[in-house]
């Protein structure tokens, strides 16, 4: 089965720290996501790779940047944390087909 | 640009009833669609899928139908189970930028005894 992980599940970081969330997907998927969930939003795509060191903008990309030096990893890094950021991050993966694997997400809470 | 459209929550039901939650897009070109599930404290599990018009998409008792006609893709099931209390989540990709999902607001299920 594909394992997409998170590696933290509960975070509560203060306002103007720097945030890590770390995804790790082993079934060498070229496609990776970052969406934030939201009541009443849905999930919003944050930041996608397509390969190692690419990058592209979703829809919210502002306050937010991500790093993928390795295949299997793909960094969602908020470089200044601030409250409207507490949410919901879910990571996600894919080959090039259809169906798309989700981690089990890490809830951010910003104080 | 795509969108999707759910219909609002959260739904509740009796054990046994039948299940419709409906779903409507707006897509460019000719998108799959899919349906996700979200239990309580977990991430999203791929529920159902369809990638082409009139295509059925099915699983755990669960079905849609992609309905091109209509721009929709509602999501019934027969006969609930309190294990199915869940949020659902409408979904569709643009096959053209790698499976890009774009997702309706979720709708939440709740079903009693």
């Amino acid at each position: 089965d594909v394992k997409v992980t998170q590696s933290s599940r509960y975070l509560v970081k203060r306002t103007g720290e720097k945030v890590f969330l770390e995804c790790v997907q082993d079934m060498d998927h070229e496609n990776m996501f970052w969406y934030r969930q939201d009541p009443g939003l849905g999930l919003r795509l944050i930041y996608f790779s397509y390969d190692v060191k690419m990058k592209e903008k979703g829809d919210i990309p502002e306050g937010y940047s991500v790093s993928r030096e390795k295949k299997e990893r793909f960094s969602l890094i908020l470089e200044s944390a601030s409250t409207n950021q507490t949410s919901m991050y879910l990571c996600a993966s894919t080959t090039q087909g259809v169906t798309i694997y989700f981690g089990e997400g890490s809830w951010l809470t910003v104080v | 640009g795509d969108s999707v459209t759910q219909m609002e929550g959260p739904v509740t039901l009796s054990e046994e009833a039948f299940l419709t939650i409906n779903c409507t897009y707006t897509a460019t070109g000719y998108p799959s669609l899919f349906w996700y599930v979200q239990y309580p404290g977990e991430g999203l599990q791929l529920l159902l899928k369809a990638t082409k018009a009139d295509d059925k998409g099915s699983n755990k008792g669960f079905e849609a139908t992609y309905r091109k006609e209509t721009t929709s893709f509602h999501l019934e099931k027969g006969s609930v189970q309190v294990s199915d209390s869940a949020v659902y989540f409408c979904a569709l990709s643009d096959t053209g930028t790698a499976s890009k999902l774009t997702f309706g607001t979720g709708t939440r299920l709740q079903v009693t005894l």
